[in-house]
């Protein structure tokens, strides 16, 4: 099995809502990522988590909150988030966090923020 | 802000032509870029992992080649298929930051039949 799953595809939310994405992988890999991609522009790296922890985040808000509860699952929790944060949020995962580790992306859940 | 583009943004060619484009980053904290090719309502999909200056990576008919003394990657597309439609991305890693990848904007490629 050498795919990532992500759920839901698609999810429209209000500014007080409280939601989770998921994300799953069953490649045995160690290192899980959290991106986001505004329309046009190139994904963004948001959290590493590396071995089940997180080891990078890079300055995102708290109303984003990254969980992994074990090595094959990773969620992000989204709390009163604003119009802004409508993207699409692509999980990734690869064997390790070395350079040559190259990453496998899951399809993406395309968030809308009212 | 580490800079990596792409160029062209957008190119259209006929089935059976060849192609390149190129990505620009950083020559210098060099560490790695990665390619990748994103078909619409797909998921992102590893093509390449250069390291090493003059690197050169084959994988059917798509091939790509690194300069890291003057920060650029090519990669060649050879008798090009309407399935080779998509967007391909650079991503550069810089220094030690184990496998933060930096993405270009995306080279977006339409080969029509």
């Amino acid at each position: 099995d050498t795919e990532v799953t992500q759920t839901p595809k698609h999810l429209v939310m209000g500014m007080t809502n409280k939601k989770s994405l998921k994300c799953e992988q069953h490649m045995g890999h160690r290192a899980m990522y959290w991106y986001k991609q505004k329309a046009k522009k190139p994904p963004e790296l948001m959290f590493v988590y590396s071995y089940e922890k997180l080891s990078i985040n890079e300055s995102v808000p708290s109303r984003f909150s990254p969980e992994c509860p074990n090595s094959s699952l990773l969620n992000l929790h989204l709390h009163a988030l604003q119009p802004e944060d409508s993207a699409l949020y692509l999980c990734a995962s690869s064997q390790d966090i070395g350079r040559m580790d190259e990453q496998f992306f899951g399809p993406g859940t395309r968030l809308t923020v009212l | 802000i580490l800079n990596v583009e792409q160029s062209p943004q957008s190119l259209h060619v006929q089935e059976g032509d060849s192609t390149n484009f190129t990505c620009s980053f950083p020559s210098s904290n060099f560490y790695a870029l990665h390619w990748y090719r994103w078909e619409t309502a797909k998921s992102p999909e590893a093509l390449f992992v250069m390291t090493l200056n003059g690197d050169e990576k084959k994988k059917g008919r798509i091939s790509a080649t690194l300069n890291t003394k003057e920060g650029y990657s090519y990669l060649y597309i050879k008798g090009s298929q309407p399935e080779d439609s998509a967007t391909y991305l650079c991503a550069f890693i810089k220094g030690n930051a184990g496998n933060m990848l930096t993405f270009g904007g995306g080279t977006r490629l339409m080969v029509k039949p």
